[in-house]
């Protein structure tokens, strides 16, 4: 049983188009994160999310936009794609109690041409 | 207000040589601290935790850990390293009882030599 599970794995696509990343937690955590991962390997976090609260990372573009069906899903749409949106995207899941550790998804290796 | 410097962003060893992996963590009330691994063309996975029990935290692999507090440290050790070892490695704070979003090193790439 897959915990974090992220769709597309390798998704290619052309500036200007919008594309969408799902990602799925079967955890039952109550939060959810997308990361970017830059070619250096940075980690920055764009969004954390659950029920009471949507917390945006002030340096994302407003092109990106979770949207979240329902308490274990959390998706990623970007609009007007640029060259520099290439990158790894990881969705997260953890806890608001306890220890706070994540569970990160295989990732989406996003290329834009 | 938290932070985390790992030192190196790559630490090179031989395989069999002990494996020491640097980070130091600022935080303004007391800390989660963490490691995670990440394998080639994966995502980051829990490799151990400090929650305010043991100072001395064993992970998966091999891995430990010691928080100490006076030097504001959780170093990752591991006594002899192997070439499955070599990864990205991340330290992460958050806050004890506070935020839970946790706050991450720039990563160390282990790279081990046979």
């Amino acid at each position: 049983d897959t915990a974090v599970s992220q769709t597309p794995k390798y998704l290619v696509t052309q500036m200007g188009n919008d594309k969408s990343i799902k990602c799925e937690q079967n955890l039952g955590h109550d939060t959810m994160y997308w990361y970017k991962q830059d070619s250096k390997k940075f980690l920055k976090i764009m969004f954390s999310y659950n029920n009471k609260e949507l917390i945006i990372n002030e340096t994302v573009p407003n092109r990106f936009s979770p949207k979240s069906p329902d308490k274990a899903h959390l998706n990623l749409h970007i609009n007007s794609l640029e060259l520099g949106d290439s990158a790894v995207y990881f969705c997260a899941s953890s806890r608001t109690s306890g220890t706070h550790e994540q569970y990160f998804g295989p990732g989406t290796r996003l290329t834009v041409t | 207000a938290q932070s985390v410097t790992q030192l190196g962003s790559h630490v090179s060893v031989s395989e069999g040589a002990l494996v020491l992996l640097r980070c130091n963590y600022s935080s303004s009330v007391p800390p989660y601290l963490f490691w995670y691994v990440q394998y080639p063309n994966q995502g980051l996975q829990l490799l151990l935790k400090y929650t305010s029990a043991a100072t001395l935290v064993k992970g998966i692999n091999g891995f430990e850990a010691e928080f100490k507090k006076s030097e504001t440290s959780f170093h990752l050790t591991k006594p002899s390293a192997h070439m499955s070892d070599a990864a990205e490695y991340f330290c992460a704070v958050s806050a004890a009882g506070g935020s839970y979003i946790p706050t991450f090193g720039r990563g160390t790439s282990l790279i081990v030599h046979p």
